[in-house]
């Protein structure tokens, strides 16, 4: 079975400073990792994911995450937050092309003006 | 396309009440899954669908929880009898072959 462990339950940042989410996995078994992101009383929306191929990801909206097999990690980045980056980040993983996603506790990111 | 569709939005209702959640999910996915969200559990996967059959239900949490998915556009969650412990937020969500789930926004239940 995978396991997800997302280190920062709060991260408050100023705006246009950059922020680190970090994100541990652990799984016997290759794995693909996601980063779903959740605004207020919203569900969850797709941010990021690594499937196979060059280990940084990049989503459209400047975050960016890099798998690290040898670390079990997959933190995500962003150099300069918005006021609208204000939201709950999971790390999420499942075992390569399995169907059950196993999510971390996630992050509340607080972007501050 | 419209997502992910899921209601009601919000429920609130008595213990020992039948609660019933609806998905509609997204047309063409042939996967779907319900989560639970609760601030001590965080977010848990209870059940997942492919092609409308139950392939693994060992996150549902009692027999109290049922689910079912008649056809390839409709699930549905089933809690009788409600209990307190049960307030969650109750999320499905869908996706085709291996790609990428989609979430709906959610069925916010409050048991009193």
């Amino acid at each position: 079975a995978q396991s997800v462990t997302q280190l920062d339950s709060q991260v408050p940042v100023f705006e246009e400073a950059p922020v680190e989410l970090r994100c541990n996995y652990s799984s016997s078994v290759s794995v693909y990792l996601f980063w779903y992101v959740q605004y207020p009383n919203q569900g969850l929306q797709l941010l990021l994911k690594y499937l196979s191929g060059s280990t940084l990801v990049e989503s459209i909206n400047g975050f960016e995450a890099e798998f690290n097999k040898s670390q079990t990690s997959f933190h995500l980045r962003k150099p300069s937050v918005h006021i609208s980056d204000t939201a709950e980040y999971f790390c999420a993983v499942t075992k390569a092309a399995g169907n059950k996603l196993t999510f971390g506790g996630g992050t509340r990111v607080l972007v501050k003006p | 396309d419209a997502g992910v569709i899921q209601s009601p939005r919000h429920e609130v209702t008595e213990m020992g009440q039948e609660v019933t959640l609806r998905c509609k999910p997204i047309s063409g996915h042939d996967y779907l899954f319900w989560y639970r969200q609760t601030m001590m559990r965080g977010l848990e996967l209870l059940i997942y669908f492919n092609n409308n059959v139950p392939i693994d239900d060992s996150g549902m949490p009692e027999d109290r929880f049922s689910a079912k998915m008649p056809n390839a556009s409709f699930s549905t969650l089933k809690i009788q009898p409600s209990e307190p412990r049960d307030s969650a937020v109750y999320f499905c969500a869908s996706r085709v072959h291996q790609e990428t789930q989609y979430f709906g926004p959610g069925t916010r239940l409050l048991v009193l």
